[in-house]
């Protein structure tokens, strides 16, 4: 256990439908970032959160949207979903500095 | 139309011999750089670090070695096992000290044979 905690494990949705990942950090951190894995494009970059607020974007949808709680867990938002949206979305969790990214174990979905 | 996978470069070694993995990075002002594992439906784990001021640092059974000036990262795998058989990523971070976003490398799959 990486002390990442990604729910919930699989999810299967329809097309135009809209879906919430939960990620809860490891204790401490305060940074979560989230991060898309597709066959074709590899590890994705998404979104980073610290302490509550956005730091950075990457290659994330308009579609999409996430935000981090006072609690620090974190909750990534698709929407309009589409097949290509068929992914695993993990999220990782730092201390304030970018040592000791630690990934959870993965939301795995299935646009049908 | 069909989708095409992607095509991750392999490693196939024999038990007990040492694995060597390499990646290119893109950028020149990352100053921190990790491996990660990844079984099938597992995420990555964490293998080893190195910021940009070290060229070598080693970890249990696990070498990792940096030359900024060709910006190439390897990872050393000593008398691989095949408990070892996954996907590696390397990693780069541009802003470290701000704890910034990890861009992944393509990744490389490697198979040991018992």
């Amino acid at each position: 256990d990486s002390g990442v905690t990604q729910t919930p494990k699989h999810l299967i949705t329809a097309t135009g439908q809209r879906v919430t990942l939960r990620c809860s950090p490891r204790s401490g951190d305060l940074s979560v970032y989230w991060y898309q894995q597709s066959l074709d494009q590899g590890l994705q970059f998404l979104i980073h959160y610290y302490n509550g607020e956005e730091r950075a974007k990457g290659n994330i949808l308009e579609r999409f949207s996430a935000q981090q709680f006072p609690d620090l867990h974190s909750e990534l938002n698709l929407s309009s979903l589409e097949l290509g949206d068929s992914a695993l979305y993990f999220c990782a969790s730092s201390p304030r500095t970018g040592y000791g990214y630690t990934f959870g174990s993965g939301t795995r979905l299935t646009v049908v | 139309g069909e989708s095409v996978g992607l095509h991750l470069p392999t490693l196939s070694v024999q038990e007990g011999d040492n694995s060597i993995i390499n990646c290119a990075y893109s950028n020149s002002a990352s100053d921190y750089f990790i491996w990660y594992k990844q079984e099938s439906g597992k995420g990555p784990q964490f293998i080893i670090d190195i910021r940009s001021n070290m060229d070598k640092r080693q970890g249990q059974r696990v070498t990792v070695l940096l030359n900024k000036t060709v910006k190439h990262l390897s990872l050393q795998i000593a008398a691989t096992q095949p408990g070892d058989s996954a996907v590696y990523f390397c990693a780069e971070n541009t802003d470290y000290n701000q704890g910034g976003k990890l861009i992944f490398g393509q990744g490389t799959e490697l198979s040991v044979k018992p």
